[in-house]
């Protein structure tokens, strides 16, 4: 069974550049996850969607940050202006459905550098 | 508000020895919780979970305990194999996930 896929891997832009992130979900998993994680810290979940509908955005830079699922399985995250501080790996994760007792699935992630 | 905390950053354990990593919790509503495993430039890998309705569960050289009075759960490892140095996130959920900063293991051989 295919894993979560992410692409690209790493990208380095400047400050005030835009970047976008892709993920493909396990196939059959109806939640998917965006999570932002800085060197020396644990993920942070920036948006949850089950299927194509968001479930928690709240954490989400809204001002700069937006994300899509709009058929329900892959999924965009995109960050427009960038800062210095959005540099961190941007982790894509999805699960059979949401809630306590699923297990989510991450992706190898996507490292951002912004210089 | 760091409602799962790892408060040992580094762990270094001889091969062979057990290797116990700690984690905190600070809602009682959460029920499920995991532990993931993180190699360098790689995502986090699912490695086990245990329900609230349970204490311990156990997969082969890993076994998580959960302590619900003391909210704190832990992971041992063992024996330890230097294939098990990585970083080590745990995870709690109710309605969503919320990890840990992660405790960095060393097996030395």
């Amino acid at each position: 069974e295919a894993g979560v896929a992410q692409s690209p891997r790493y990208k380095i832009i400047e400050k005030r550049q835009s970047v976008a992130f892709w993920c493909n979900p396990i196939s059959g998993h109806a939640t998917l996850y965006w999570y932002q994680q800085i060197l020396g810290q644990g993920p942070k979940l920036l948006i949850q969607f089950q299927n194509n509908g968001v479930v928690d955005d709240s954490q989400l830079p809204k001002d700069r940050f937006s994300a899509e699922r709009l058929k329900g399985v892959d999924s965009t995250l995109k960050i427009q202006p960038a800062k210095l501080e959005d540099s961190a790996v941007y982790l894509c994760a999805s699960s059979w459905g949401q809630g306590s007792g699923n297990t989510i699935y991450f992706g190898e992630g996507s490292w951002l550098t912004v210089v | 508000d760091q409602q799962v905390k790892q408060n040992s950053p580094s762990l270094s354990v001889q091969e062979g020895r057990i290797s116990i990593l700690n984690c905190d919790y600070t809602n009682s509503m959460f029920d499920y919780f995991l532990w993931y495993k993180k190699y360098p430039a790689e995502g986090p890998t699912f490695l086990i979970s245990i329900s609230s309705i349970k204490d311990k569960n156990e997969d082969g050289r890993f076994t998580v305990f959960l302590n619900k009075s003391a909210k704190h759960l832990s992971l041992h490892i063992v024996p330890s194999q230097p294939g098990d140095s990585a970083v080590y996130f745990c995870a709690a959920s109710g309605n969503q996930f919320y990890f840990g900063t992660g405790t960095s293991l060393t097996v030395i051989p």
